[in-house]
């Protein structure tokens, strides 16, 4: 069981809506990223934070943003979905800079927008 | 920047038979590198990592691979493969803290 915890699992939304993708983890870890996945596709990284009130972009233009105000939340928001955004989306934290423990991940949100 | 090149994306096999899953990474510094599966339904997760060391690195459920630096590549392999070891695999690669994932091999394993 992952102790990176995302919600929601599925969300179908219009056009246009603004929305937010929540991430937590309950392990203190200092280091998260987001982070898209389309079927045989690489994951490709679009936002990660070293800790509170660090964000940066990916390698992956986004249209998302992402805040980190407390240790265990990093939230990822789309001010207005568009078709383009449809995709699964997956929080993952990680102990240390150079993932000596590997990478956590969540069970991702996969968003689709109509 | 680096990249990681996962050269088989659907594999398919019977039980018991070898596997060899390729992945070869480009970046000429040090680096960490990384298996990860997703059986279907279910989030990401390590399966082995190699930091240094023993280039040949055992990971779970029968899963080993070996880092060879000459040829940039870090295979993952497994002697005899199970029914339930059906699920995507990640080769992942991480400097400078930014880790860099391949785009997956598709294993499908007939009972």
């Amino acid at each position: 069981e992952a102790d990176i915890y995302q919600t929601p699992r599925y969300l179908v939304i219009g056009t246009g809506k603004k929305i937010t993708l929540e991430c937590s983890q309950t392990m203190g870890h200092d280091k998260m990223y987001w982070y898209q996945q389309d079927p045989g596709m690489e994951l490709h990284l679009i936002h990660y934070s070293y800790g509170v009130n660090s964000t940066e972009k990916g390698d992956l233009s986004s249209e998302s943003t992402v805040s980190r105000i407390r240790t265990e939340h990093f939230p990822l928001t789309l001010e207005s979905a568009r078709p383009s955004h449809t995709s699964q989306y997956l929080c993952a934290s990680s102990e240390s800079g150079d993932a000596s423990y590997g990478y956590t991940f969540g069970s991702g949100t996969r968003l689709t927008v109509v | 920047a680096q990249s990681v090149s996962q050269h088989n994306h659907h594999v398919i096999l019977s039980e018991a038979a070898s596997l060899e899953l390729g992945c070869n990474y480009s970046y000429g510094g040090t680096v960490n590198l990384f298996w990860y599966v997703q059986y279907p339904g279910q989030h990401l997760q390590l399966l082995l990592k190699y930091f240094s060391g023993d280039p040949l690195v055992k990971g779970i459920k029968g899963f080993e691979a070996e880092f060879i630096k000459s040829k940039f590549s870090f295979n993952l392999r497994k002697p005899s493969v199970q029914w339930s070891d059906t699920a995507e695999y990640f080769c992942a690669v991480t400097s400078s803290y930014i880790p860099t994932f391949g785009r997956g091999t598709s294993l499908i394993v007939h009972p």
